[in-house]
């Protein structure tokens, strides 16, 4: 079946460093793509999404970019903070859906002091 | 705003046992979904309903029911609890549906079954 795939499982940073998640999807038809923070006991929270006709798109200290030939997206966090610590989810529309979205495993992301 | 509220928090089941997880949402829309999210895998989708009265299965819908008698209530129930539905329980709300949307969630529910 579909998958997405996200790498890596747990990241590291120095506090103010970069961080960079990459997902890599299967399905073509995907042109949807999300990307949800969940801080420890709570629901995921959307931070920045791209849809297939975009490349790129930037959010204060956040950016998305999408490659769909290769179908590949990363997300990209610049001067990283302490609050940026939780897990990152990225996830895919399952085709041109509009109902269902196929995630990854998540990336715990961690903002060494 | 109370956006997405789930009911419990936390539970504990025995093997076999049925219960209902509450879900309920005050933005008025149309798509509601469950997950659940186990350690590393993610989530998954379990079932979602694109308006009142219409429901539709996810990736993984055995061992549960849903029902939508109203556009605010997603009620999930577990027939006859297994341990192997011991999980996070993700309840999430879209305006058309979280394929081309931003998806709403709750807090989660803790399901233990022993």
């Amino acid at each position: 079946g579909e998958n997405v795939e996200q790498h890596p499982s747990t990241l590291s940073v120095q506090e103010g460093d970069s961080a960079v998640i990459k997902c890599t999807y299967s399905d073509s038809a995907s042109n949807y793509f999300p990307w949800y923070k969940q801080e420890l006991g709570k629901g995921p929270q959307l931070i920045i999404d791209i849809r297939s006709n975009v490349g790129e798109k930037k959010d204060q200290r956040i950016a998305v970019t999408l490659n769909k030939t290769a179908k590949h997206f990363s997300l990209h966090i610049t001067e990283t903070q302490p609050e940026d610590s939780a897990v990152y989810f990225c996830a895919a529309s399952m085709g041109d859906s509009n109902y269902q979205l196929i995630w990854g495993a998540g990336t715990k992301l961690i903002i060494k002091p | 705003n109370a956006g997405v509220t789930q009911t419990p928090k936390f539970q504990v089941l025995k093997t076999g046992q049925s219960m209902t997880l509450q879900c309920a949402q005050d933005m008025n829309h149309e798509y509601m979904s469950w997950y659940r999210q186990d350690p590393g895998m993610g989530l998954r989708l379990i079932h979602y309903s694109v308006g009142a009265g219409i429901t539709d299965q996810g990736e993984v819908p055995n061992g549960y029911n849903v029902s939508r008698s109203t556009t605010e209530d997603f009620p999930l129930r577990l027939l006859s609890a297994a341990p192997s539905q011991t999980s996070v329980y993700f309840c999430a709300s879209s305006p058309t549906g979280t394929g081309n949307t931003e998806a709403f969630f709750g807090q989660g529910t803790r399901l233990t079954v022993v």
